[in-house]
Formats: structure tokens, sequence, C-alpha cells
């Protein structure tokens, strides 16, 4: 069945660049996004990629996608204290109202 | 400013309660979803809905139920609480804009069954 598959923690130095890395396995899913956690908070849509581009950037953030491996990475620059969070990568399938997969999140924490 | 909210942050029932989880949506959303949120399981998806008295189970609805009388609003069920749905609840509803589904959603419901 369908899949999005991404590791569990990563652990950066303030000011460094965080990558966070993603697998799906469905190659009909039209739009991927990455959604951001914050501590107590429910799960906000952070940024989202069209199945036929390559990369987004935005600010601080920068979105890679490789449709041919089916592999999504967000890039965070400089990555802050703020940045400390579950962000969890998802794709539609195609649409429809069975909405999104989810990834199991990757909580990133970040050292001083 | 979009909003999703949910009725409770935090719940504490006793097991066999029956417990009611309350979600409210503005943006006149047609889907909305419950989730529940475990350590290390990510997000699972309970029940959703596509329109008003229209409901679909998710992968684990099992011990739960919904309601959707009203399109703004969504209710999750829990018939006979037990500890092992001791979790944080997730409501979300979606809307399609420019081609693509986008969630938003509330701010989780922390239950605690003793």
């Amino acid at each position: 069945g369908e899949d999005v598959e991404q590791s569990l923690f990563l652990s950066v130095r303030e000011g460094d660049s965080s990558v966070i890395n993603c697998t799906y396995t469905d190659s009909s899913s039209t739009y991927l996004y990455w959604y951001k956690q914050e501590p107590g908070a429910g799960l906000q849509l952070l940024t989202y990629i069209f199945s036929n581009m390559d990369m987004k950037q935005d600010q601080r953030l920068t979105v890679l996608l490789n449709k041919k491996d089916k592999h999504l990475s967000l890039r965070i620059a400089d990555t802050q204290t703020g940045d400390s969070a579950i962000y969890f990568c998802a794709d539609n399938q195609g649409g429809g109202a069975d909405g999104l997969t989810f990834g199991k999140g990757t909580h990133l924490i970040i050292q001083p | 400013d979009v909003k999703v909210t949910q009725s409770s942050r935090y719940l504490v029932k006793r097991t066999g309660e029956k417990v009611f989880l309350e979600c409210v949506q503005d943006m006149d959303h047609e889907n909305m979803f419950w989730y529940r949120q475990d350590p290390g399981l990510g997000l699972r998806l309970i029940y959703f809905s596509y329109d008003v008295k229209m409901k679909e189970k998710g992968d684990i609805p099992e011990g739960y139920s919904v309601s959707r009388e009203k399109k703004e609003r969504f209710s999750l069920i829990l018939e006979s609480a037990s500890t092992n749905q001791t979790s944080m609840y997730l409501c979300a509803s979606s809307g399609t804009r420019a081609f693509h589904t986008e969630a938003f959603f509330g701010q989780g419901t922390r239950l605690t069954v003793v």
C-alpha cells in the first residue's frame, strides 16, 4: 500500500543547515507537502511542491523533489532554535476526500 | 484567519466512560478528519467525512465512531474509553485550492484514560 517514510530524528547545530529527507511510493502523487508541528500544537502547512517541479525555494526553505527516485527533501538554512519541531512529509495520492498520507515525522533537535 | 477548533486541549477520563471530542471548522470545507498521534507511530487516520452525514473508516476505526450532522462540525466518539486510547487526537479539515489539497489542523486534544 501507499507509504511515506522519513527518519524519526535529526540533530543539527544552531546556524547550520538542516536537511530532512522523505521517500514515498505512490507515483500518482501530484503534490507533496511539508507540515510543521511545534510542541503542544497541531500541524501547520509549511510548504508544498507540485510534482512537475524539481525545486521550490521560499526564504530559508528549499524543497527538492526527485520524482524518479520518489525522494523529497526539505532544507532549512541557518537553523534557529525556533525551528525545533516535528516535520511531516505528506503526499496527496492524486487528491480526493481520503486526504493526505503522512510520514511518521522527523523530530528536528537544535543543539546550541 | 482560517480555523479548526477542538473543544478541549486536555481531557482525563475514566475507563469505560463515553467520550466526545468535538471539532469545528470555519472554512466551509467538505472534508474533515480525525487522527491520533502517538510517539514513533506518526499520524494514523481514524475516520474521515467528505460530506454531512457521510463517514468513512480510516486505518484504525476500532473503538471509535463519528458524527457529522453539520458541515462545520465533526465529532469523534469513544463509546467505552480504554487505557490504550490515551493519545493526542488531531482534527483536520481540507479543501482544494488551485488543484492541490491543503489540510488545516486543530491544536489537538491530549486525552488520558485512567
